[in-house]
């Protein structure tokens, strides 16, 4: 088993519609939880961070955790074309602790 | 959010030389850089972990006398490619963390012929 998975995708939500995003972590001592955007050629891009049990909003982005389940998810409503790109989901114990990535969601908004 | 450069972006060298990449944070002090490479269509890869003061941590089949790290002082750490060889080519970026959240540089794209 894989310590964070996603699905690979490719994912694909019309222009305007709730694209929701999935990752599962192994690891039950993990703290901190991120969401990464990636474009084509570029280096990762922070999005969320979420800590607690439960929803955490930032504009259209809302990230959504339950450590009960080893489950934290990443809502992007009213997508945007420009919200096409590979998501990264990570995970670390805490401090300075290096992330575990997963492999990534290739998002595709169709127009 | 915080700003982590990268020096140079990109970089084309010839087989057998070596290259350094410095990685800086620009409105933090980082005690911890990370650094990644990623080959196109895959994952991104750790391949050490460097702390102020001390010697990094490299990932396992990284080789340390290859990729030389330095992490000199609380804003900036060096990564150098040895002896660079083609299959060295790749899209290299840090990263640096204010104890919380790792911010990533923008990258450096060497291609070595």
């Amino acid at each position: 088993q894989k310590e964070v998975e996603q699905n690979s995708g490719p994912l694909s939500v019309p222009e305007g519609a709730i694209a929701s995003l999935n990752c599962t972590y192994s690891d039950r001592g993990s703290q901190s939880f991120f969401w990464y955007r990636q474009y084509s050629g570029k280096s990762p891009e922070l999005i969320m961070s979420i800590y607690s049990n439960g929803d955490k909003e930032d504009g259209r982005f809302t990230a959504q955790l339950n450590k009960a389940s080893q489950y934290v998810s990443l809502l992007i409503r009213d997508s945007q074309p420009s919200d096409s790109a590979t998501y990264l989901c990570a995970v670390k114990k805490g401090g300075n602790e290096k992330l575990t990535f997963g492999t990534g969601t290739r998002l595709t908004i169709i127009p | 959010g915080a700003v982590v450069s990268q020096h140079p972006s990109r970089v084309i060298c010839k087989s057998g030389t070596s290259v350094k990449i410095e990685c800086r944070s620009l409105d933090f002090q980082a005690t911890t850089m990370f650094w990644y490479r990623q080959f196109p269509k895959q994952s991104l890869m750790l391949m050490a972990t460097s702390n102020e003061g001390s010697k990094a941590t490299y990932e396992q089949g990284v080789e340390k006398d290859k990729f030389l790290i330095n992490h000199a002082s609380l804003t900036l750490s060096t990564l150098t490619v040895t002896s660079a060889h083609p299959e060295d080519s790749s899209f290299y970026i840090c990263s640096a963390t204010n104890g919380e959240t790792q911010y990533f540089g923008p990258g450096t794209r060497l291609l070595v012929l």
